[in-house]
């Protein structure tokens, strides 16, 4: 299948700093990008929607100014935690959607995130 | 809210067949059944996905109901590395918000030895 590269895989950071989370498809371009949130034995959630060069299409409750998405290209679309707190603390995962006859999306190994 | 039913949890003997189902009675008439599977803190990786028809791949078969309410995935011959919690989600293969994956609780398949 198409791969889907998320960096990094873990941070540690402090309160207040600001956490930049890239995805990037490797061998297709992506239209459509996706990133998701997932609290430790919860099913994921997803946060945002992000066609490349518009804006994102964030999911209600989801917080635009805190969780930052850029999809400046087909092949990469970024994540910025704006001034993490330690309730930001949890386990992001990006997704690539290949456009096509099969429009299956694939996903990132993820980023443990853990705000102290 | 995840438009599928699924046990939230179930066991399979190594090397056996694991048959995983899944209710979706709601199911629209664009909307595919997509199959993916999480290993533990990894992403979720993508299995088969079907319309009506009966699927299969080098990883597992779909069987879907002929009414399309519900669909069984079967890994043939399970190991250690299929433990996984696998989800099944029904999503419209094109537009908008509607083709987003949806993530409900899935079933958290144990193969044992």
């Amino acid at each position: 299948g198409a791969v889907v590269s998320q960096h990094p895989s873990r941070v540690i950071c402090k309160s207040g700093t600001s956490v930049k989370i890239e995805c990037r498809s490797l061998d297709f371009q992506a239209t459509t990008m996706f990133w998701y949130r997932q609290f430790p034995k919860k099913s994921l959630m997803l946060m945002a929607t992000s066609n490349e060069g518009s804006k994102a299409t964030y999911e209600q409750g989801v917080e635009k100014d805190k969780f930052l998405i850029n999809h400046a290209s087909l092949t990469l679309s970024t994540l910025t935690v704006t001034s993490a707190h330690p309730e930001d603390s949890s386990f992001y995962i990006c997704s690539a959607r290949l456009a096509g006859f099969r429009n299956i999306q694939y996903f990132g190994a993820g980023t443990r995130l853990s705000v102290l | 809210d995840a438009k599928t039913t699924q046990p939230p949890s179930m066991d399979c003997a190594e090397g056996r067949a694991a048959n995983l189902p899944c209710n979706h009675s709601t199911i629209s008439g664009n909307e595919y059944v997509y199959w993916y599977r999480q290993i533990h803190s990894q992403g979720p990786q993508y299995i088969i996905h079907g319309l009506k028809n009966n699927e299969t791949n080098e990883m597992a078969s779909l069987i879907i109901t002929e009414d399309r309410k519900s669909s069984t995935l079967i890994l043939p011959h399970a190991t250690l590395r299929d433990t996984a919690v696998y989800y099944c989600i029904v999503r419209a293969y094109y537009g908008g918000s509607q083709g987003n994956l949806i993530f409900g609780k899935g079933t958290k398949l144990s193969v044992k030895p």
